[in-house]
């Protein structure tokens, strides 16, 4: 089984920096997902690691190290539309996507 | 299709009846899956299709919860006997079985149940 750990609430302000930690324990790793998910909609993909090392998209970055079950979701220069919830999740190999329960983000001015 | 379709968009129901979800994914994508979303909490996995292999049923709650697909396509989860904690929304999402796997999600389908 998996156990994916994030925290629940972070709060930041206006065109600041925010780091959002996962931590995951699992086996046969096959891919790490951050997902994003606005009140009352679907979630939607963000990024995906499967080596360790860093992915840059624009204002998010995540991060990976495989070694130390860890990931981060980097988001930089907040905006207000960055209020959302941020799904770290995990798979193994084939098996179902397992997410945590999620970080709700709120982005103040 | 274009995106994931889900019916119905929102449905309510009362204690015992049985109801049943429909799932459209999107054309080609060989995996699919039901997750269900309780308010203000994750996303919890119910089961997962993978082309012809049989389904991953191992996050189904109970055995009055069942689901179906038709032909690689069409799925269907069907509640029997609801219960008020099986109120949710139901999400559905699809994907490719190559590279990342990207999710796609169907917008859901809001279950209430008096």
């Amino acid at each position: 089984g998996q156990n994916i750990d994030q925290p629940t609430e972070m709060t930041a302000t206006e065109g600041a920096i925010v780091q959002i930690n996962c931590t995951y324990q699992t086996s046969g790793f096959n891919g790490l997902f951050w997902y994003q998910q606005h009140a009352g909609e679907a979630p939607t993909f963000l990024s995906y690691n499967v080596l360790d090392g860093l992915e840059e998209k624009g204002r998010f970055s995540s991060f990976l190290s495989r070694s130390k079950g860890y990931s981060y979701l980097l988001l930089k220069e907040l905006q207000m539309k960055d209020s959302a919830s941020y799904l770290c999740a995990c798979k193994e190999a084939g098996t179902a996507l397992i997410f945590g329960k999620g970080t709700t983000l709120s982005v103040s001015s | 299709g274009a995106g994931v379709s889900q019916s119905p968009s929102n449905k309510v129901t009362e204690k015992g009846k049985d109801v049943e979800l429909r799932c459209d994914p999107i054309s080609g994508h060989t995996a699919l899956y039901w997750y269900r979303q309780s308010l203000g909490q994750g996303l919890e996995f119910l089961i997962y299709f993978q082309g012809n292999s049989a389904p991953d049923k191992s996050g189904l709650p109970s055995d009055r919860f069942s689901a179906e697909r038709t032909g690689g396509s069409v799925s269907t989860l069907t509640i029997q006997r609801t219960q008020q904690e099986d109120s949710a929304v139901y999400l559905c999402a699809s994907s490719t079985d190559s590279g990342a796997n990207v999710l796609t999600f169907g917008a859901g389908s809001r279950l209430t149940v008096l």
